[in-house]
């Protein structure tokens, strides 16, 4: 079985003060994690991935996030938060095994608030 | 922009009614899915399909009926809804994950948003 588990519902933040949204995860074997983010009225849009490799992983629009296993954590990160980085964040994982592909277990989400 | 397209954005049906969801992407992704959102919430899967075939029914009542007539079309046949089926219906493409250079990170279309009456 696989969990991920965002334990804040919103993170509020300042205009250019660090953001950072928290993910811990469970998953049988090597975890293929990834980050996607919902505007609203919209779609979810892909931001990054962790496969295997390095555990500092860049991402789209100036995300980063790191893979940290003996805390089975993926924390997304951004250094200067924008008033436009105000968005839902998911979490997500799968399990790196064939028989594991196509279902991406989601977290429950984590609303960003970025003010002025 | 996204580059899987859906259609119609919205749609308002009566629980008697037959309507159809439309999903097409033109990225060459051999797997398309059907997600149902709630507001605020995760997307739940309901279908997936590969290569053409239907390889993941997530226990969907019978009154949501998949459909995928190649490989860039999916659509989501729709009978005798309830109002609590009123949500965000997301398409999704990737890949087939077949290595560590190609995980199948799904590409979302823009929804559309159901009203059950």
């Amino acid at each position: 079985a696989q969990s991920v588990a965002q334990p804040e519902d919103q993170v509020n933040v300042a205009e250019g003060n660090p953001l950072t949204v928290k993910c811990t995860y469970s998953v049988s074997g090597n975890p293929y994690l990834f980050w996607y983010v919902q505007y609203p009225n919209r779609g979810l849009q892909f931001l990054l991935k962790y496969i295997t490799g390095d555990n500092l992983v860049k991402g789209s629009y100036g995300f980063e996030a790191e893979f940290n296993k003996s805390q089975t954590s993926f924390h997304l990160k951004k250094p200067s938060a924008l008033v436009s980085d105000s968005a839902l964040y998911f979490c997500a994982v799968t399990g790196g095994t064939t028989d594991s592909w196509g279902k991406l277990q989601f977290g429950a989400g984590t609303q960003v608030v970025v003010t002025p | 922009d996204t580059e899987v397209t859906q259609t119609p954005k919205h749609l308002v049906m009566g629980m008697t009614n037959k309507k159809s969801l439309k999903c097409e992407q033109h990225m060459g992704h051999r797997a398309m899915y059907w997600y149902k959102q709630k507001a605020k919430k995760p997307p739940e899967l309901m279908f997936v399909y590969s290569y053409e075939k239907l390889s993941i029914n997530e226990s969907v009542p019978s009154r949501f009926s998949p459909e995928c007539p190649n490989s860039s079309l999916l659509n989501l046949h729709l009978h005798a809804l309830q109002p609590e089926d009123s949500a965000l219906y997301l398409c999704a493409s990737s890949r087939i994950p077949d290595s560590y250079a190609n995980t199948g990170e799904l590409f979302f279309g823009e929804g559309s948003r159901l009203t059950v009456l």
